[in-house]
């Protein structure tokens, strides 16, 4: 599967670095996804994407900044991280927001180290 | 809240077998959309099979199947003639009701298979 793409596939940084994970997706999808996936806990949403829109925030602290400049291409831009912030953070795209029917493709991830 | 429960952390079944992980969840909704997803260890996330909840037939894709159970909200997931490729993390999923500005997945903790040779 190669629709969504993430770089860099694996990140470690200090607590003091400013970083940027880059998804990009390439199946002419309206909206985009960020998850966060920390061992032993269910997949957190963080942010969605339409139309380059910002549609939901899920109390995601802000040194997590995401960015949309296009439908294709989605951003987080990390500064100041802790270590609890250390986990595989996925990108994600579904066709369209308002259909339930749409099924998300996800990337194969970014594992980041905060140390 | 919608809610996802896996309760088995892991499970294991011999190559060639059936094994069926388990899946529960939580709304209020009527109408609303569930999915398994399987992340192999190369981590990408892998969509197996969905479920419309309107639909009473089972959804079916190859060699996975599911039990919907919409009463008892239970989700679980059949694989028949087990093969080494399906060893990987087998997330349950749950999606909201058409919902401009609330389209968001619930996931279960997840059940890692193991597959046996």
């Amino acid at each position: 599967e190669t629709g969504v793409t993430q770089t860099p596939r694996h990140l470690v940084m200090g607590m003091t670095n400013k970083k940027s994970l880059k998804c990009e997706q390439h199946l002419g999808h309206n909206a985009m996804y960020w998850y966060k996936q920390s061992a032993k806990k269910p997949l957190e949403l963080m942010f969605v994407y339409s139309l380059e829109e910002r549609v939901e925030n899920n109390s995601v602290p802000s040194r997590f900044s995401p960015e949309c400049p296009n439908s294709s291409h989605l951003f987080l831009h990390l500064h100041t991280l802790q270590p609890e912030d250390s986990a595989l953070y996925l990108c994600a795209s579904s066709q369209d927001l308002v259909r339930s029917t749409d099924t998300q493709y996800f990337g194969p991830g970014t594992r980041l180290t905060v140390l | 809240a919608q809610t996802v429960t896996q309760s088995q952390p892991e499970m294991s079944v011999q190559e060639a077998e059936t094994v069926t992980l388990s899946c529960t969840y939580d709304t209020s909704e009527s109408d609303y959309y569930l999915f398994w997803y399987k992340q192999p260890p190369s981590r990408q996330m892998i969509l197996v099979i969905r479920q419309e909840a309107y639909k009473q037939q089972n959804a079916t894709e190859n060699r996975f199947s599911v039990n919907f159970q919409k009463a008892a909200k239970s989700f679980s997931l059949k694989i028949s003639d087990s093969q080494l490729g399906d060893a990987a993390m087998y997330f349950c999923a749950y999606r909201n009701p058409p919902n401009f500005g609330n389209e968001k997945l619930t996931f279960g903790t997840g059940t890692r298979l193991t597959i046996i040779p």
